[in-house]
């Protein structure tokens, strides 16, 4: 069974630093490419960061361009997000999607982890 | 980068057709994926490529797509079936996705 949980989330301040983690299983990471999704408390959802599952090819939102990085490790299952320089609007639900490989779809999403932006 | 546009409410009743629409420039050359999401709970993916159902997405649920819009069609609607639902594409560019801003589906 794929299975995606994030973690990481919780309050931090305007201009703060958060790191999210994705724990991957059920599917062989190493195949996949791999997203970050948001969504503000009651908003839509908003793609954040895509990369691919060699980590040579990652592109990002321009809303968070220059202030989060993705990563991943394959050999742990595990995929990060750096999140630096945090405004208020980036409150929101973070959700990981696995990229289905024949679709290109978001296949499979974790339950999401909520980071909280506010002094 | 683009926009995808939907209408941010549908109704339908109980064992009707419904028709959820998604317009953008995008369309013209992308396909759009569509999400399900029900309140407190992570999206599910329902349509994807020109007409694909992942593994148990009841049959009821059909994608299509013409000029700049994509659709989501679900024929004989049930009360499970009351949810958010989301379109999803790349953008001009790309490199980047893009959501519409989603629909809020009543089954009445």
């Amino acid at each position: 069974e794929v299975q995606l949980v994030e973690s990481g989330g919780g309050l931090v301040q305007p201009g703060g630093s958060v790191r999210l983690s994705c724990a991957a299983s059920g599917f062989i990471f190493s195949n996949y490419n791999m997203n970050w999704v948001r969504q503000a408390p009651g908003k839509g959802l908003e793609w954040v960061s895509h990369i691919s599952r060699d980590s040579n090819t990652i592109y990002y939102a321009d809303s968070v361009k220059g202030r989060f990085t993705i990563s991943r490790d394959n050999a742990k299952n595990s995929l990060d997000l750096q999140m630096n320089s945090l405004r208020d609007e980036d409150t929101a639900v973070y959700y990981c999607a696995r990229e289905g490989d024949n679709s290109g779809a978001r296949d499979y999403w974790g339950q999401g982890t909520l980071v909280t932006v506010s002094s | 980068s683009s926009e995808l546009t939907q209408d941010p409410a549908v109704s339908v009743a109980l064992g009707q057709t419904v028709r959820i629409t998604c317009q953008g420039d995008s369309l013209r050359s992308y396909y759009a994926s569509w999400y399900q999401q029900k309140p407190g709970q992570a999206p599910v993916l329902v349509i994807y490529g020109k007409n694909n159902r992942p593994s148990g997405i009841p049959d009821r649920f059909s994608g299509s797509s013409s000029g700049n819009t994509a659709s989501l069609t679900i024929t004989g609607a049930q009360a499970e079936d009351e949810a958010d639902y989301y379109c999803n594409s790349r953008d001009s560019s790309a490199n980047h996705l893009v959501f519409g801003g989603g629909t809020k589906l009543t089954v009445l």
